[in-house]
């Protein structure tokens, strides 16, 4: 089975623009969460979907947005970008509930 | 208080040695818990999963918790210098959630 794949794995951003990030689950999997990853605040939760709706929601400001499609596949968005967003964005999913999640490789964003 | 804590390290021991790795956290109700390996530039990989009393086995690694106490730990047997990375703890949200919490994790030194 392929892993869980993101798209682009870099990106360089101006600030005030926007960003989109692309999530591919593994096979099989419908619930898909992102994560935020950055040295001083280390993994912090971003947002779940399961089925194409947000179960959950972490603490960020609505600048961050998701959505998930019906093959499972999943976006997240960064409007209004700042240079704090600057990132590595990690996309995970698995198989049921309980079960441990599986990372992408992640996508490096920096914001300039 | 950090919702799940670990020593950030860095540990070290020598080859062919017992690394232990330890996390503590703090919502007595967490039903599943698991260990991510995070090489430097790389994004965590899930190397175990535990969800009940006592100790589970998987090659050279053991996870053991103890929800009395609210800890859970990893030992690895027979440490190898490829085991130098950083160790995540990570609990799972109680409740129908895909919330995992991370800890900041134990940099693991195996020196040759």
């Amino acid at each position: 089975k392929a892993g869980v794949t993101q798209t682009p794995r870099y990106l360089i951003k101006t600030r005030g623009q926007q960003v989109t990030l692309s999530c591919s689950p593994i096979s099989g999997h419908r619930s898909v969460s992102w994560y935020q990853q950055t040295p001083g605040q280390g993994l912090q939760f971003l947002f779940e979907y399961f089925s194409e709706t947000q179960r959950n929601k972490g603490n960020f400001p609505g600048r961050f947005s998701g959505r998930q499609f019906s093959n499972s596949r999943s976006e997240m968005n960064v409007s209004t970008l700042e240079l704090g967003d600057s990132a590595l964005y990690l996309c995970a999913s698995r198989e049921g509930q309980g079960n441990g999640y599986t990372f992408g490789s992640g996508t490096r964003l920096t914001v300039v | 208080q950090k919702e799940v804590e670990q020593n950030s390290g860095p540990l070290s021991v020598p080859e062919g040695a017992i690394a232990s790795l330890n996390c503590t956290y703090s919502d007595r109700v967490s039903q599943s818990f698991f260990w991510y390996r995070q090489y430097s530039g790389k994004s965590p990989e899930l190397i175990m999963s535990i969800y009940s009393n006592g100790d589970k086995e998987d090659g050279r690694f053991t996870a053991q918790l103890n929800k009395a106490s609210q800890y859970v730990s990893l030992l690895i047997r027979d440490s190898q210098p490829s085991d130098s990375a950083t160790y995540l703890c990570a609990v799972n949200q109680p409740g129908n959630t895909g919330k995992l919490i991370f800890g900041q994790g134990t940099t693991l030194q195996v020196k040759p």
